[in-house]
């Protein structure tokens, strides 16, 4: 167990919807990343976000947004989905954000969601 | 942009033998550090090693190395010993050390199989 949770596990959805996944960051993380692994593909970096301030920028689509609250936690809003963002999304957390040590990140379980 | 290569989409090693994944980076930068991380069936994405591109010494931990060569920009992990459990999807990771935030890049990853 990383200490990251995500919520929800799975999610099924239409397209067009909106939907937000959640993440809580291991105890004294303060950076949140999320990313996006498709079908049978590498992790696509999202979005990552330090101390509530978005700190790095990846292939998010503008569809997508992410914020960071003052108690750390993460959400991830997708709307507009389409057939392609069916996916597995992963949070990860480490304890820097920017010139630090080897802050590895942790992962989360992830949040498989499903567009139909 | 930095690029991960894993030129490896799968392997196969025999129960208790030796196996080298490949993993090439591209990067202008001089401080940076290299993962590789562990994706079983479950999913979860589990830190395996991590090198720091100062340290000359190779890590290790446990039955897990890296040859870590930064002159031409190679990564490998050696599975000692493997096992029925090392079987999973296996990704290599960059993460440079600037004051930009920390983004992880990956390669798309190795599918190993352990055979009994």
């Amino acid at each position: 167990d990383s200490g990251v949770t995500q919520t929800p596990k799975h999610l099924i959805t239409a397209t067009g919807q909106r939907v937000t996944l959640r993440c809580s960051p291991r105890s004294g993380d303060l950076s949140v990343y999320w990313y996006q692994q498709s079908l049978d593909q590498g992790l696509q970096f999202l979005i990552q976000y330090y101390n509530g301030e978005e700190r790095a920028k990846g292939n998010i689509l503008e569809r997508f947004s992410a914020q960071q609250f003052p108690d750390l936690h993460s959400e991830l809003n997708l709307s507009s989905l389409e057939l392609g963002d069916s996916a597995l999304y992963f949070c990860a957390s480490s304890e820097g954000g920017a010139v630090s040590a080897h802050y590895e990140q942790y992962f989360g379980p992830g949040t498989r969601l499903t567009v139909t | 942009a930095q690029t991960v290569t894993q030129s490896q989409p799968e392997m196969s090693v025999q129960e208790a033998e030796t196996v080298t994944l490949s993993c090439t980076y591209d990067t202008s930068e001089s401080d940076y550090y290299l993962f590789w991380y562990k994706q079983p069936p479950s999913r979860q994405m589990i830190l395996v090693i991590r090198q720091e591109a100062y340290k000359q010494q190779n890590a290790t931990e446990n039955r897990f190395s890296v040859n870590f060569q930064k002159a031409a920009k190679s990564f490998s992990l050696k599975i000692s010993d493997s096992q029925l459990g090392d079987a999973a999807m296996y990704f290599c990771a960059y993460r440079h050390q600037r004051n930009t935030g920390n983004q992880f890049y990956f390669g798309t990853g190795t599918s190993l199989t352990v055979i009994p």
